[in-house]
């Protein structure tokens, strides 16, 4: 199957700073990502949506000055959390599909805010 | 709109026996339904999908599910549990075919023991 790379797969950083994650689509063109927060032992959360080369569609309850996501190319599309706080600690997970492809998740992000 | 209940969050089974986690959706148009895969720290690995034709349907590791409109539900068995199957599992659901805008459950964690 499609390979989709997710960086880093772990990070700490402290509060108050920036922290971005990378999500790439290795074999085949990405023209929709997605991005989820999983918090521990629950379920999947769809934070946003992102077209290549369109500004992103966010959840009901997502802060978009928060959670500033990039797809500028149709390879990449980025996830930086601004101004991390101990409650954005998380699993962040993306997930990418070409124009008729299904769906394919990258291995996840850890988020510690300390 | 569309849901997934997953019912069960732990299911734990000895090796060997039969595995069945349960999913019922809701969805007011034909769903397409996925189950999905997750291990500790990692991504989603997709076990198979239903989207159009035979209701019963195969997966990677010797899982399948089977569509039954009837129920609602799209339950995954596995006929014999192996060690390795212990994960957390997810149900999910979206109106089209190539897993857009994914409506996950809750997840039900396998535990399989000796």
């Amino acid at each position: 199957g499609a390979v989709v790379s997710q960086h880093p797969s772990r990070v700490i950083c402290k509060s108050g700073t920036s922290v971005k994650i990378e999500c790439r689509s290795l074999d085949f063109q990405a023209t929709t990502m997605f991005w989820y927060r999983q918090f521990p032992k629950q379920s999947l959360m769809l934070m946003a949506t992102s077209n290549e080369g369109s500004k992103a569609t966010y959840e009901q309850g997502v802060e978009k000055d928060k959670f500033l996501i990039n797809h500028a190319s149709l390879t990449l599309s980025t996830l930086t959390v601004t101004s991390a706080h101990p409650e954005d600690s998380s699993f962040y997970i993306c997930s990418a599909r070409g124009p008729e492809t299904e769906a394919f998740f990258g291995q996840g992000t850890r988020l510690t805010v300390v | 709109a569309q849901s997934v209940t997953q019912l069960g969050s732990h299911v734990s089974v000895s090796e060997g026996a039969l595995v069945l986690l349960r999913c019922n959706y809701s969805s007011s148009v034909p769903p397409y339904l996925f189950w999905y895969v997750q291990y500790p720290n990692q991504g989603l690995q997709l076990l198979l999908k239903y989207t159009t034709g035979a209701t019963l349907v195969k997966g990677i590791n010797g899982f399948e599910a089977e569509f039954k409109k009837s129920e609602t539900s799209f339950h995954l068995t596995k006929p014999s549990a192996h060690m390795s199957d212990a994960a957390e599992y997810f149900c999910a659901v979206t109106t089209t075919g190539t897993a857009s805008k994914l409506t996950f459950g809750t997840g039900t964690r396998l535990q399989v023991t000796l």
